[in-house]
């Protein structure tokens, strides 16, 4: 089955890039039936959506991050990456990739990654 | 900010059922999703569509969804399904969680 596995730096320095990659494996991240997500989730906090891209390089973001975020996708590699710029202590969180299906009524997060800890500190 | 709200928490005894539920505008358009996720773990999804349950998840779980409030129904609960459950539904307002609610099985 599809299994989503993030890697990157688990630390990061106020103001630098936090940057995050995804790699698929047991599918294809090309097939056109999903969206490439990252949702992000503060200690002890909710979930937080950052944004999903598409195989085709379509993106949509969260409005509060917007302006810090960029997505891309490697489909030669079959994976996808995060960069969020200007970081400071709030973007320290457990940061997961999912794949997201949509239906017209509905739509899901499945699988996720495992998560990964990124703590922004000097 | 969630658009969807959740109470924050809820406690049912072993065995016995528990309702939890979600509520917000976009649930009048869109099904409710429902995840679970243990301390330490990623969430895992436990309810999509009308009240349809992926492969693993036990048929204690059901969901269902009226005018803008959805439910997630654990019916016998175990002391496994000591979690929190986030619901989610599509929404155009940036971010499709509900704030979630910590369940405690007694």
């Amino acid at each position: 089955q599809v299994q989503l596995q993030e890697s990157g730096p688990g630390l990061v320095k106020p103001s630098q890039t936090l940057s995050l990659t995804c790699t698929v494996s047991g599918g294809s991240i090309s097939s056109g039936a999903y969206y490439w997500t990252w949702i992000r989730q503060h200690p002890g906090k909710g979930l937080e959506w950052i944004g999903y891209i598409y195989y085709t390089g379509r993106t949509s973001y969260n409005p509060s991050l917007k302006s810090r975020v960029t997505m891309s996708v490697d489909t030669s590699k079959n994976n996808f990456s995060l960069k969020l710029n200007s970081v400071t202590a709030a973007d320290t969180a457990v940061y997961y990739c999912a794949r997201e299906e949509v239906l017209s009524r509905s739509h899901w997060f499945d699988p996720w990654g495992q998560g990964t800890l990124v703590t922004v500190s000097s | 900010s969630s658009e969807l709200t959740q109470d924050p928490a809820v406690s049912v005894a072993l065995g016995q059922t528990v309702r939890i539920t979600c509520q917000g505008d976009s649930l009048r358009s869109y099904y409710a999703t429902w995840y679970q996720q243990k301390p330490g773990q990623a969430p895992v999804l436990v309810i999509y569509g009308k009240n349809n349950r992926p492969s693993g998840i036990p048929d204690r779980f059901s969901g269902s969804n009226s005018g803008n409030t959805a439910s997630l129904t654990i019916t016998g609960a175990q002391a496994e399904d000591e979690a929190d459950y986030y619901c989610s539904s599509r929404d155009s307002s940036g971010n499709p969680f509900g704030s979630g609610t910590k369940v405690t099985v007694l």
